[in-house]
């Protein structure tokens, strides 16, 4: 079955920068297309971004253009989310999915980010 | 960025009870968005996929309908595993984005 295990979460402080990532077991990664959700502590679910199974295109939410970037390794079933410039505001849990009909289907766990001065 | 509106942003109901949430689109989204549940210390499930399509597994008193702008999750007869947050989802253009959530409480 699809199993999705994120991490590389933690605390850091605004300005600093993270690279998560989420180790995928149990389907033909390359095939398919990746997605990273966040929750914001108190917050709703905010849509993070998407990378194509090839890897060659990928997009984002508008609160993190330009400061994230997602990334993915076919050879050994990674995707990565590379988060810099971070804001008290990104504090939250972020998740990463596998795409079916477009949307997020299966999910990771979730890790943990915290960002505090 | 296409805006999702859902109401009500929270409900009270009873075991047995018919629900329904509603989602609006700032544009028209055909029939491409989806339904999540949430749970408290849970990732999202994914409980509708392209409007009114059920997942595997996704037990049938749920249900979606609409399309173009308006959009409804209905649970025919609410379960107290149905306590959770639900999202609508639009995957109509990029980027994505979610409705802020209902809150059922049972």
């Amino acid at each position: 079955q699809v199993r999705l295990v994120e991490s590389g979460g933690g605390a850091v402080q605004p300005g600093e920068s993270l690279r998560l990532s989420c180790a995928a077991s149990g389907f033909t990664f390359r095939n398919y297309p990746m997605q990273w959700v966040r929750h914001a502590p108190g917050r709703g679910l905010e849509w993070v971004g998407y990378i194509r199974s090839d890897g060659s295109n990928a997009y984002y939410g508008d609160s993190v253009k330009g400061r994230f970037t997602i990334s993915r390794d076919n050879s050994n079933n990674i995707v990565f989310l590379q988060m810099d410039s971070l804001r008290l505001e990104d504090t939250a849990i972020y998740f990463c999915a596998k795409e079916d009909w477009g949307l997020p289907r299966d999910w990771g766990q979730g890790t943990r980010v915290t960002v505090s001065s | 960025a296409i805006q999702m509106t859902q109401s009500p942003s929270s409900l009270s109901a009873s075991v047995g009870d018919r629900v329904t949430i509603t989602c609006r689109a700032s544009q028209g989204v055909r029939n491409t968005l989806g339904w999540f549940q949430q749970k408290p210390g849970t990732a999202p499930k994914l409980l509708v996929y392209e409007a009114s399509s059920l997942p595997s597994g996704v037990p049938s008193r749920f249900s979606g309908s609409g399309s173009g702008t308006d959009f409804t999750l209905t649970i025919s007869s609410l379960q107290p595993e149905d306590f959770a947050t639900y999202y609508c989802l639009q995957n109509y253009n990029y980027p994505y984005t979610f409705g802020q959530g209902t809150k059922l409480e049972i």
